[in-house]
């Protein structure tokens, strides 16, 4: 079983759309919990951190369920700008020592 | 402030030849890790540096090997190099607290022919 999973996409929706990504873990002992966007040919930027109570930032809600070891991303309104490939991330440990894990991402169009 | 940079930006090596890319972290930051983005795939792990020591390696061969100096700035080499290598190296900083994300480079985009 790989270490983080994601929904294969792509995902093609409308301009206004809702979409809704799925990332599952195996290891329980996972700390810490990301979304990264990725545009075509660039590095991968954080979009945000995932916490145990679910969080918003506009748009998007992250969500986390530690017991099913699940995290969901929920993009509403989706834009034309919203066009990237989104990465699951999960890391063991602080910043001082391990690393992050990375799933393969979704690809996301929008389309106008 | 600056973000993390990454020395070159491009290059293209034959097999057989080795690579040294460079890279340098947020100010402030004392982690380094470099990863390795093949077309497809999300970013592998291949090493982190906290304080010039390794905190830890991914799954690549010997090939690979890293180093990070007194101001956290870090090279990663590569030995021997093979067609597969072929990739998106990313360099990564991050602050000590648990909850804190990374941050990357541009990457260096490296092509073995």
């Amino acid at each position: 079983r790989k270490e983080v999973e994601q929904d294969p996409g792509p995902f093609n929706v409308p301009e206004g759309a809702t979409v809704a990504f799925n990332c599952t873990y195996s290891n329980s002992a996972s700390q810490s919990f990301f979304w990264y966007r990725q545009d075509c040919r660039k590095e991968p930027k954080l979009l945000m951190s995932v916490y145990s109570s679910g969080n918003e930032d506009g748009r998007f809600t992250a969500q986390l369920n530690r017991a099913s070891q699940y995290i969901s991303l929920l993009i509403r309104d989706s834009k034309l700008s919203d066009s990237a490939t989104y990465l699951c991330v999960v890391s063991l440990y602080g910043g001082s020592q391990g690393n992050l894990i990375f799933g393969k991402g979704t690809k996301l169009s929008v389309k106008p | 402030d600056a973000g993390v940079t990454q020395s070159p930006t491009h290059l293209i090596k034959t097999r057989g030849q080795h690579v040294t890319l460079r890279c340098s972290p947020i100010s402030g930051h004392k982690s380094v890790s470099w990863y390795q983005q093949v077309l497809g795939q999300g970013p592998q792990f291949i090493f982190q540096y906290y304080e010039k020591e390794e905190r830890g390696r991914g799954n690549f061969p010997d090939r690979f090997s890293a180093r990070q100096f007194p101001n956290y700035s870090s090279e990663l080499n590569v030995n021997a190099l093979l067609l597969g290598d072929s990739a998106l190296y990313l360099c990564a900083s991050r602050q000590d607290s648990l909850r804190s994300p990374l941050h990357f480079g541009n990457g260096t985009r490296l092509t073995v022919t």
